[in-house]
């Protein structure tokens, strides 16, 4: 199975900051026939189930802000929130989905400094 | 608008059984595969399982591979997971959810259900 990393485990931030979170697999998730990473970042907010909130590795879904964005190739990525917003407060995983079973991280809680 | 609700979670004896379903609406169900993800209290995200739309093929992780049976009835637009020889490290929170796209699933997951509790207890 690939092996998911994250860090940190939390980390936090004052409002209007920057949060960054690392990612690392412990195999290549770039296919190299479509040149996709196939790597997704979700948030789960307390009480509430997971939301997808970008995939191959840099492909926001529709409706996330702008101010979070995926970058990465291979077997690093980062998931970056610009100008923390109360509203994001929440633990985010990472996932790969280039192998059966997909995997996730351990998950990083972001909370308000 | 995509609605996936899960029921059939319970407090069950280690080695019982158990039954979870997620009915889905607001999308073509058929069209779509399905997965079960499981989250243990206060940890993170496991993925249990997937079936392909047509349900023909199944996928299991290994923790649960002859104990848990994913199913699913198109005509009722509800995925199913049977739940057997129940362990204490099977309690979680166990979630229902639609893959990404139509066709070969690609294990992104798209819609999330909100979740339905199993603890196994004595």
């Amino acid at each position: 199975d690939i092996v998911m990393t994250q860090s940190p485990d939390s980390l936090a931030v004052s409002l209007g900051e920057r949060a960054t979170i690392s990612c690392k697999s412990s195999q290549s998730l770039l296919y190299s026939s479509n040149n996709k990473n196939y790597l997704a970042w979700y948030q789960q907010k307390p009480g509430q189930p997971p939301k997808l909130l970008i995939y191959w590795a840099s492909i926001r879904e529709s409706g996330v802000p702008d101010r979070f964005s995926g970058s990465g190739s291979g077997t690093d990525f980062i998931l970056t929130i610009n100008s923390l917003q109360a509203e994001d407060v929440a633990v985010y995983y990472c996932q790969q989905y280039y192998g059966t079973p997909p995997t996730f991280g351990g998950g990083t809680k972001v909370e308000i400094k | 608008q995509v609605h996936l609700v899960e029921s059939g979670g319970d407090v069950v004896q280690p080695g019982k059984s158990l039954r979870l379903s997620c009915v889905a609406s607001g999308f073509s169900f058929s069209y779509y595969a399905m997965h079960w993800v499981r989250q243990a209290p206060g940890k993170g995200l496991e993925w249990v399982a997937v079936i392909t739309n047509d349900g023909n093929k199944k996928f299991y992780t290994d923790s649960v591979k002859g104990r848990f049976t994913i199913s699913r009835d198109n005509s009722l637009n509800t995925l199913y997971l049977q739940l057997d020889s129940l362990r204490a490290e099977d309690t979680a929170a166990y979630y229902c959810a639609r893959d990404y796209s139509t066709g070969p699933f690609t294990q992104l997951l798209h819609h999330w259900g909100q979740g339905t509790l199993v603890t196994v207890s004595s």
